[in-house]
């Protein structure tokens, strides 16, 4: 079967550094995205991983191991408006998007 | 319009009636596709469509059908609503099925009683 996990929950301060880890296995392989979403919002578009090796986009970077079945997302300089849901989901074989269940990061000041 | 919006924005409804979820999209995107968000689980596609013309099923089609008539519109309809269908539904499009990011409506929150 196709699975993605990422953990539930993570709490994080004000100006740290948080790193969301997302494990694979899904039939094929054609990328791996990240999405933000807030509270009662759509999911955004974050980043797209199809290479191994790290992506940076201002102050969020994604990592993807396709050899491992593993990706992070990292975010640095955490602000309080990062307080939201990040969705891993991998697009498999047939370029659909299989996708994690969540994981809410909470940021504390 | 600007971008992708979806009706009603939430709905109640009766076990056994129809009803009909209605989306469109202003970008010319090719692909379309819907999805259902339920808690702790992931979005789940319902179905989704290549272009118009055309559309397949996703991983949870049951229960529920598509038409796209046209490139802007890709309407979910649920025949015969039962409670298991309460759920958040999402509409998405992109330029095409390789591309790689979807754009996202607002999302119908649907209760069925």
């Amino acid at each position: 079967g196709q699975n993605i996990d990422q953990p539930t929950e993570m709490t994080a301060t004000e100006g740290a550094i948080v790193q969301i880890n997302c494990t694979y296995q899904t039939s094929g392989f054609n990328g791996l995205f990240w999405y933000q979403q807030h509270a009662g919002e759509a999911p955004t578009f974050l980043s797209y991983n199809v290479l191994d090796g790290l992506e940076e986009k201002g102050r969020f970077s994604s990592f993807l191991s396709r050899s491992k079945g593993y990706s992070y997302l990292l975010l640095k300089e955490l602000q309080m408006k990062d307080s939201a849901s990040y969705l891993c989901a991998v697009r498999d074989s047939n370029y659909q998007l299989i996708w994690g269940a969540g994981t809410k990061l909470i940021i504390k000041p | 319009i600007a971008g992708i919006t979806q009706a009603p924005t939430s709905q109640i409804l009766a076990a056994g009636r129809r009803m009909t979820l209605r989306c469109t999209q202003d970008m010319r995107h090719n692909a379309m596709y819907w999805y259902r968000q339920d808690l702790g689980l992931g979005l789940r596609l319902i179905h989704y469509s290549n272009t118009a013309g055309t559309t397949g099923k996703g991983e949870v089609p049951d229960g529920y059908s598509v038409s796209r008539a046209n490139t802007d519109d890709f309407p979910l309809t649920l025949a015969s609503a039962v409670p298991s269908q309460t759920s958040v539904y999402f509409c998405a499009s992109s330029p095409g099925l390789e591309n790689n990011e979807q754009f996202f409506g607002p999302g119908t929150r649907l209760t069925v009683l």
